[in-house]
């Protein structure tokens, strides 16, 4: 099925932990984002992938790392989760940058 | 630094009304536009863009025009249905700099009521 995978669907986590949001696409699209999504903010990128073996930051980088060992997967990891990072969390890609994106279904993570 | 602001919802219509969403932006350059929609339970997918003044998107009865002298984007449709309720979300292609990426409004929840 061609498109964009993310997992989990949801998770509740306990501030502290470590967690890895996946994203794996499989149209061999240059460019990767992950956005949060918030009420009343809209969607904030939190860092981008122009192409596999890069990664930049984008408006809200802090608390959160990527890496982008090849073109289909780009993760996002909580290094130590905090409740501010309660959010849906939207992994795109594009072919290349500033495109149309491609969104996958999100991940609701709730924080306590 | 480049913006996209669009009207508060949430937007409450009755099946076959007009629809307006207004969007501007603030914008170095010439950005592209966008209008994505995010249906319950999903992802953002496009729905329209336009490249360039003048432009007008449009696509599945929605339409939107390039402004640039009142840097606006808003999007229109003459009958909206159940089936358009969703939230809508006017965004810019930031060309500053090596990053292309998209910036979106906060987006504008459109509840269509039989």
């Amino acid at each position: 099925i061609a498109g964009i995978t993310q997992a989990p669907t949801s998770q509740i986590l306990a501030a502290g932990r470590r967690m890895t949001l996946r994203c794996t696409q499989d149209m061999r699209h240059n460019a990767m984002y992950w956005y949060r999504q918030d009420l009343g903010l809209g969607l904030r990128l939190i860092h981008y992938s122009n192409t596999a073996g890069t990664t930049g930051k984008g408006e809200v980088p802090d608390g959160y790392s990527v890496s982008r060992a090849n073109t289909d997967d780009f993760p996002l990891t909580l290094a130590s989760a905090v409740p501010s990072q309660t959010s849906v969390y939207f992994c795109a890609s594009s072919i290349e940058s500033g495109e149309k994106l491609f969104f996958g279904s999100g991940t609701q993570l709730s924080v306590l | 630094g480049n913006s996209v602001t669009q009207m508060e919802g949430p937007v409450t219509l009755s099946e076959e009304a007009f629809l307006t969403i207004n969007c501007t932006y603030t914008a170095t350059g010439y950005p592209s536009l966008f209008w994505y929609v995010q249906y319950p339970g999903e992802g953002l997918q496009l729905l329209l863009k336009a490249t360039k003044a003048d432009d007008k998107g449009s696509n599945k009865g929605f339409e939107a025009t390039y402004r640039k002298e009142t840097t606006s984007f808003h999007l229109e449709k003459g009958s909206v249905q159940v089936s358009d309720s969703a939230v809508y979300f006017c965004a810019l292609s930031d060309r500053g700099g090596a990053t292309n990426k998209l910036i979106f409004g906060t987006g504008t929840l459109l509840a269509v009521q039989p």
